[in-house]
């Protein structure tokens, strides 16, 4: 069974300049998350899907973030303006079942804002 | 507010030398625990999940306890393969997020 997928690994853009980071969840996983991890913090959620539809977006920093998963397969999260505080490294995660069920996570995009 | 606070920052050890990698958390009605383990460049790779005090889970080299306010990760005679980044993290009171803590650092030497 393949894993979460997460495209692409690396992104370096400018601050200003839109970035959109992809994310496949396993086959069958109806939710699926987003989380980052920013220099020197521990990882945090951003938001669920449970499958098309957003159950939690109460992680989402502000208006420049905005996540889509249309169809209920991959998600994308797009980040336009991009600013510098915005560097780190998003993970994404699917489940099959919501609440406690074993959220697995795939490699993770790491993004720098310059 | 759910916390989840990890100790020791970073642990060396010996290769073979044991030891436990310590949770405390903090959450209104706990729904389950989670370890990972995370390597350089990678994503968090699941390990365990706990759900009631008391309940032990182990594999390989790693066993997992539960207590009412904190879990502990018991690394038995580890080798260097061992090392990585071990990260501990609580479901909310209501819905799926997940909240971490920062992790312990294990750095194991042959």
């Amino acid at each position: 069974e393949a894993g979460v997928t997460q495209f692409p690994s690396h992104s370096v853009i400018e601050k200003g300049q839109t970035v959109t980071l992809r994310c496949d969840p396993i086959s069958g996983h109806d939710n699926l998350y987003w989380y980052r991890r920013v220099m020197g913090k521990e990882i945090k959620f951003l938001l669920h899907f449970v499958k098309e539809s957003k159950q939690d977006e109460s992680g989402m920093p502000n208006n420049r973030f905005l996540a889509e998963r249309t169809g209920g397969t991959y998600s994308t999260l797009k980040v336009q303006p991009a600013e510098l505080e915005d560097s780190g490294v998003y993970f994404c995660a699917s489940s099959r079942n919501p609440g406690a069920d074993t959220q697995y996570f795939g490699p993770g995009t790491r993004l720098t804002v310059l | 507010e759910d916390q989840v606070t990890q100790s020791p920052e970073a642990l060396r050890l010996q290769e073979g030398e044991s030891s436990s990698l310590n949770c405390s958390y903090t959450v209104s009605g706990l729904r389950g625990l989670f370890w990972y383990r995370q390597d350089p460049g990678k994503g968090p790779e699941f390990l365990f999940t706990l759900y009631s005090a008391g309940e032990e889970k182990e594999k390989e080299r790693l066993k997992a306890t539960l207590t009412k306010k904190e879990s502990f990760l018991h690394i038995t005679a580890p080798k260097p393969e061992d090392s990585a980044t071990y990260l501990c993290a609580v479901p909310g009171t209501s819905g799926s997020r997940l909240t971490f803590g920062e992790g312990t650092q294990l750095t194991v030497n042959p």
